[in-house]
């Protein structure tokens, strides 16, 4: 069984602050993929980033970094220098790498980032 | 290149009532995927199609059924609905399995 958790329900901060939101996972497949997802209010899914299981290089995409550390199943997502369009609902996920592609999904960080 | 869109948006039904919900997949995605997301939980997976045929079923019963056409298109049925079947239901696609998905909008049903 595979399961996402995501401790922080809410967080709060002010425009500029960094933030970062946590992720921890729980799989017995060897081989498995990681995801981040934004969910603004609209209510659709925006892709972030995927990370096979087999790369624990740290990636960066502008003001977004990702650290993942597989000897604590940690897949922990930071934002640089917040923003107010930031705000929204993050949903990490895994999903193994066999013949069907099952994402399970954490419950989700509400990010509230305000001026 | 167009996205995933899905319809209807907003949805209101009846206990008992029976519902389809629709999801056109991104041009080049063989895969797609539907995701029921409960008012303030993660989605949770409902099935996965691959060219037309049913590749995966999350924890849903046999009301939940579906269907992909050749255009790689989908159809989310939903039979004696419930008032917990009220929810966003996701539609996903992806160029293949084990491939990022890419999510519409949604569709919120109601049922009262």
């Amino acid at each position: 069984a595979q399961k996402v958790t995501q401790a922080q329900t809410e967080i709060s901060v002010v425009e500029k602050e960094d933030v970062t939101l946590d992720c921890v996972y729980e799989t017995r497949d060897t081989t498995y993929y990681l995801f981040w997802y934004k969910q603004p209010p609209s209510g659709e899914l925006v892709f972030l980033i995927r990370r096979n299981s087999f790369d624990e290089q740290n990636e960066i995409s502008g003001r977004y970094s990702w650290n993942f550390q597989k000897s604590t199943s940690s897949f922990n997502f930071t934002i640089t220098a917040s923003q107010v369009v930031d705000s929204a609902v993050y949903f990490c996920a895994l999903t193994p790498n066999s013949g069907y592609s099952t994402l399970t999904f954490g419950k989700g960080t509400m990010l509230l980032v305000s001026p | 290149e167009t996205g995933v869109t899905q319809s209807p948006t907003h949805l209101i039904k009846t206990r008992g009532q029976q519902v389809t919900l629709r999801c056109s997949s991104q041009s080049g995605h063989n895969t797609v995927s539907w995701y029921q997301q409960a008012l303030g939980q993660g989605p949770q997976f409902i099935f996965q199609y691959y060219r037309e045929e049913e590749n995966g079923r999350g924890n849903f019963p046999p009301r939940f059924s579906g269907l992909q056409f050749p255009n790689y298109s989908s159809e989310l049925n939903v039979n004696a609905l419930e008032l917990d079947d009220s929810a966003l239901y996701l539609c996903a696609s992806s160029p293949t399995v084990n491939t990022e998905a890419f999510f519409g909008q949604g569709t919120r049903l109601t049922v009262v």
